[in-house]
């Protein structure tokens, strides 16, 4: 059972055009979500996060927007770069009796940007 | 970059051989993760401590143990490697005491087992 989904294995983009990556998360105890980008054989980094009392999150080209309502979280690079090329992870968290919960990781989206 | 250091990088090893992979952390941090990745199935977590000889199973612990004696080093050992355990391990650190849930990876150790 799938708690966080990236439903798209992969996308494709022209270099500065918008890249959108999407995420879908099933339990709504979930209050912290992030986004790591991994380049191959290199361990995940850490991109951007956002907590479930915001709506938006902006660093830099980078931007994470949350719907609680929708259960749905987006990642927006603008404009996209050759060296955003990478897969992207979505992950999920939630604090539970006064500690921290493991973070829950999406299978990922790998991202093309074309020059 | 996050002090965490994974050895070895790369490892070959054959069925039912054991194996121990070391992960070992400059941070101190309080938080250390083992996660293995492969593909279709994103990053899933095996084991993960909360503090030395403090441990825990995650999603996929199956046929893995875990050791922490200290707090910069989490070892992952694989009793009895199979096929199935070929895979790439992360190490992960997080700390604690924070808001947020960040967690900093390591580079990561290539498993083959034939």
């Amino acid at each position: 059972d799938q708690q966080v989904k990236q439903n798209s294995p992969s996308l494709s983009v022209q270099e500065g055009r918008i890249s959108i990556l999407n995420c879908d998360y099933t339990n709504s105890m979930f209050d912290y979500f992030l986004w790591y980008k991994k380049y191959p054989a290199e361990g995940p980094t850490f991109l951007i996060s956002i907590s479930s009392i915001k709506d938006k999150n902006e660093d830099g080209r980078f931007t994470v927007f949350l719907n609680k309502s929708a259960k749905h979280l987006s990642l927006h690079i603008v404009p996209s770069q050759p060296g955003d090329s990478a897969v992207y992870f979505c992950a999920a968290s939630a604090y539970y009796g006064g500690s921290q919960g493991n973070l829950i990781f999406g299978k990922g989206t790998k991202l093309s940007v074309k020059p | 970059d996050a002090g965490i250091t994974q050895s070895p990088r790369h490892k070959v090893t054959e069925t039912g051989t054991p194996v121990t992979l070391r992960c070992h952390q400059t941070e101190n941090h309080r938080y250390m993760y083992w996660y293995r990745q492969d593909p279709g199935h994103g990053l899933r977590l095996i084991h993960y401590s909360y503090g030395v000889k403090d441990t825990d199973k995650g999603e996929v612990s199956d046929g893995y143990s875990v050791s922490r004696s200290k707090t910069e080093d989490f070892l992952l050992t694989l009793e009895s490697a199979t096929s199935s355990q070929t895979s790439v391990y992360f190490c992960a650190i997080g700390a604690s005491g924070t808001s947020s849930y960040e967690q900093y990876f390591g580079p990561g150790t290539r498993l083959t087992v034939t």
